[in-house]
């Protein structure tokens, strides 16, 4: 069964400090990796997708990296309105379009 | 330009009643999705629809739980008498169907809330 571990749970930053969010993987045949964003009391919204590892992938202060085990989404200098919880999600190389989610890391950017 | 559209936003039953959660598609998507969230938990798979056809209700619970996605009109997922158990946001999502993988874009979500 596909397994995705989000990791921190949670994470607090100041305005501008840069950091990283983790997610590993086990998937039996990787077909693609998902990032989404989720605001309280909101549907997820698309960041990114990724295929293969060595991939990156950027949209403003995002980047999303991907290795063989995990994917990474870098932040760099967060802004308050960044503040959300980011989803991991992957679909593994099986028949259908059955997308496993992470628990996601709830990330505050204080001002 | 229309995204995924849910209704209703928020839904309130008493325990025993049903519940019909509806989602209407992004423009030019013709698969739909599924997932339940409960608090402090991950989005979970629950069932993966083309038009008229279901292709993947591994998540869906074997009681109770029901969805269709008819030739016209939105997506239903129904829940029959309904159990406290069951409260919980609902969240669809839609994709063109032309991608390996594809991406789902989701809506906005219907949270329920069985009295």
């Amino acid at each position: 069964e596909d397994q995705v571990t989000q990791s921190p749970e949670a994470l607090r930053l100041q305005e501008g400090e840069s950091s990283s969010l983790n997610c590993s993987y086990t998937v039996s045949g990787l077909r693609g990796l998902f990032w989404y964003r989720q605001d309280p009391g909101k549907g997820p919204e698309f960041l990114f997708t990724l295929y293969s590892a060595g991939e990156e992938k950027e949209k403003e202060r995002l980047k999303a990296t991907l290795t063989k085990k995990e994917s990474f989404l870098h932040i760099t200098a967060p802004k308050p309105e960044d503040s959300a919880t980011y989803l991991c999600a992957v679909i593994n190389s099986g028949g259908y379009q059955k997308v496993t989610f992470g628990t996601g890391t709830k990330l505050q950017v204080i001002p | 330009n229309a995204g995924v559209m849910q209704n209703p936003r928020h839904l309130v039953r008493r325990r025993g009643q049903e519940a019909r959660l509806r989602c209407s598609p992004m423009k030019g998507h013709s698969h739909v999705y599924w997932y339940r969230q409960l608090p402090e938990e991950g989005l979970k798979f629950m069932v993966y629809l083309q038009k008229e056809n279901i292709i993947d209700e591994s998540g869906m619970p074997k009681e109770r739980f029901s969805a269709e996605f008819p030739k016209e009109g939105p997506s239903i997922l129904r829940i029959q008498q309904v159990v406290r158990g069951d409260s919980a946001a609902y969240f669809c999502a839609s994709s063109q169907g032309t991608g390996i993988p594809d991406t789902q874009y989701f809506g906005p979500g219907t949270r329920l809330t069985v009295l």
